[in-house]
């Protein structure tokens, strides 16, 4: 069954920089589109970006452009989210979630999320 | 952008009863919307996507309808497995959540 598991979470301070990764398995990993979501404490989803099955196109939300980038290695089946000059505000589980699509689509399997803190 | 309001924020239910949650798109999405349950401290789940297809092994008190701007999520019967938050999303331009919908015991 599809399985997504996050990791690369942890306590970071202001501006410096952290990646994640998420390791699927379970299905064919490069024929899908990817997100990533967030989730700060107590609040609710945040999409944040999407990369299609073969890295052609990538998207992100307002608040993470240009400061976020995302990326996948089909032959390792791991997605990624490289989060540069962090900020309080990014503080949040973030899920590694499929899309149901090779481009952009509807999640239909997330992960169990990893914890992000921002903070001095 | 797209915004997607969801009401109501809270709503307290007993088991048994059916429930009715709307989410509005600040402009037509057609039917590219899809609804997740979460309970807490856990991830998402699909319950409902392209508006009112119903994801393989959810129940089937779980229906969705609309299109357009307006939306609703319907639990026939609630059940006690229920009690948990539910978000709509939208992904025909990107894609943006509501602020969810907490449903609570009465």
């Amino acid at each position: 069954q599809v399985h997504l598991v996050e990791s690369g979470g942890g306590v970071v301070q202001p501006g410096r920089s952290l990646r994640l990764s998420c390791a699927a398995s379970g299905f064919m990993f490069s024929g899908y589109g990817m997100h990533w979501v967030r989730q700060a404490p107590g609040k609710g989803l945040e999409w944040v970006a999407l990369i299609w099955y073969d890295g052609g196109n990538k998207y992100f939300a307002d608040s993470v452009k240009g400061r976020f980038t995302i990326s996948r290695d089909n032959s390792n089946n791991t997605l990624y989210l490289q989060m540069n000059s962090l900020r309080a505000e990014d503080s949040a589980v973030y899920y590694c979630a499929r899309s149901n699509y090779g481009s952009g689509s509807y999640i239909d399997y997330w992960g169990q999320g990893t914890l992000v803190t921002v903070s001095s | 952008d797209i915004q997607m309001t969801q009401s109501p924020s809270t709503l307290s239910a007993s088991v048994g009863d059916r429930v009715t949650i709307t989410c509005r798109a600040s402009q037509s999405i057609s039917s590219w919307l899809a609804w997740y349950q979460q309970k807490p401290g856990k991830a998402p789940k699909l319950l409902i996507y392209k508006a009112s297809s119903l994801q393989n092994g959810v129940p089937s008190r779980f229906s969705g309808s609309g299109s357009g701007t307006e939306f609703t999520l319907t639990i026939s019967s609630l059940q006690p497995d229920d009690f948990a938050t539910y978000y709509c999303q939208q992904y025909n331009s990107y894609w943006t959540f509501g602020q969810g919908t907490k449903v609570e015991i009465k």
